[in-house]
């Protein structure tokens, strides 16, 4: 089964105003981690934001904000002020506390192609 | 060194042949992941290391994929026997330990095989 959805396979947006990258996740564990990344055309996967499930604020990082609502399982990301270097694909990821405490492996979403038009 | 370093940064090889990818995290990680991405997906585990061992190897898809980090730093990844489909980004991540940790990212090894 599944464990991340990215349900939008691409979004468009206009310079300077906001958009939202959905994500839902799937998870028995009570102790998780959500993250997101954005990866340009040259390929790098760059951390933008995380977000403990036991965390009662949603996480920010500049203009990138994680609406977490845990009771949906849904963890998206919100892009503020859109940028034209913003245009890239999005990956959302969760990583589970496997049996014992240990981390575990983090579980990437098929992205989400976002493209800021000028 | 300051990131994560994979080599080669391409590989291009005959079916059948063997190769070997190279991985080479930030210095302090004790946490290593490799990761294969097709063209136009995520990223798909393949292998997590904690120190030396493997402490997840699920994601390794048969046997002919393999891999090492014998003193629990560089980390080689090995392809018996390549095949067509096992043409890909290969990704390698480090990362500190602990649940929040992020995973920092290399650039990757793009394998050919034809």
């Amino acid at each position: 089964a599944q464990k991340i959805t990215q349900t939008q396979p691409g979004m468009f947006v206009q310079e300077k105003e906001a958009v939202t990258l959905d994500c839902t996740y799937d998870t028995s564990d009570q102790s998780y981690g959500l993250f997101w990344y954005k990866q340009p055309s040259s390929g790098e996967m760059i951390f933008l934001i995380y977000q403990g499930s036991y965390d009662e604020q949603n996480a920010t990082e500049g203009r990138y904000s994680l609406n977490f609502q845990k009771a949906r399982k849904s963890a998206n990301l919100v892009i503020s002020a859109s940028q034209l270097g913003d245009s890239a694909m999005y990956f959302c990821a969760m990583r589970e506390m496997n049996y014992g405490g240990s981390q575990g492996n983090l579980i990437f979403g098929k992205g989400t192609k976002l493209s800021v038009k000028p | 060194g300051a990131g994560v370093s994979q080599t080669p940064s391409n590989k291009v090889t005959e079916k059948g042949k063997y190769v070997e990818l190279r991985c080479d995290p930030i210095s302090g990680h004790t946490a290593l992941y490799w990761y294969r991405q097709s063209l136009g997906q995520g990223p798909e585990f393949l292998i997590y290391f904690q120190g030396t061992g493997a402490a997840d190897d699920s994601g390794l898809p048969n046997d002919r994929f393999f891999a090492v980090r014998p003193e629990g730093s560089v980390s080689t990844l090995k392809i018996q026997r390549t095949e067509r489909g096992d043409s890909a980004v290969y990704l390698c991540a480090s990362s500190s330990w602990g649940r929040g940790e992020k995973l920092f990212f290399g650039s990757g090894t793009q394998l050919s095989v034809l």
